[in-house]
């Protein structure tokens, strides 16, 4: 299984943008990269997934590599909300949908 | 719209206890996964359920098992619990579409094994 490597913690302040890397260098051609969070006490939440390239939806951009082994996860203005862990996932065409979770980047927001 | 819920919220069990949770979404989702996420960790996949009538080993099954029910439901059996089954039980949902497809996960269960 592919895997991703992203830091285990990041802080940002209230309304600046905020930039989560996760390299995955073993990506293979049929793999989405998808991107979730988690906030304190609730079950992880869909944030947005890439093939090759860029994303955006209303929650987040999603930059991708040329080479597609790293990825970052856009947020245009941090707001105290976005305070949880990130996760950047691989998402096998062939894997019927088994997410393999890492640890995932803290990100805490300051006032 | 409820999404995908799941019964009970909190439970405390005695080593050799049995259990199961309880999961039912209604989003109409082909596919239905358990995780399980212990503290300071990721989620790791239990079990999983491409389509009604079929279930499949996760990285984590042992100590488990599942039943699809039907369509919207998907239990987690603990036949005999232990200490290390100590964690936070997580469902979710998804229509797969070749793994572009986003995961619904519901609140999650709490689960003490004393």
């Amino acid at each position: 299984d592919a895997k991703t490597t992203q830091p285990n913690s990041m802080e940002s302040n209230e309304e600046e943008p905020v930039h989560l890397p996760c390299n995955h260098s073993t990506i293979s051609g049929t793999d989405y990269i998808h991107w979730y969070r988690q906030l304190p006490s609730q079950g992880p939440e869909y944030v947005i997934h890439g093939l090759t390239s860029n994303v955006n939806n209303r929650m987040a951009s999603l930059a991708i590599a040329e080479d597609r082994k790293s990825s970052t996860l856009i947020l245009h203005r941090a707001t105290l909300r976005d305070a949880a862990v990130y996760y950047c996932i691989l998402n096998p065409r062939n894997q019927g949908g088994k997410l393999i979770f890492g640890q995932g980047t803290e990100l805490s927001v300051k006032p | 719209n409820a999404g995908v819920t799941q019964t009970p919220k909190f439970q405390v069990l005695k080593t050799g206890q049995s259990m199961t949770l309880q999961c039912a979404q209604d989003m109409n989702h082909n596919s239905m996964y358990w995780y399980r996420q212990d503290p300071g960790m990721g989620l790791r996949l239990i079990y999983y359920s491409a389509s009604e009538g079929t279930t499949d080993k996760g990285e984590v099954p042992n100590g488990y098992n599942v039943s699809r029910l039907n369509k919207r439901e998907f239990s987690l059996r603990l036949e005999s619990a232990a200490p290390s089954q100590t964690s936070v039980y997580f469902c979710a949902s998804s229509e797969w579409a070749g793994g572009s497809d986003e995961q619904f996960f519901g609140p999650g269960t709490r689960l003490t094994v004393l």
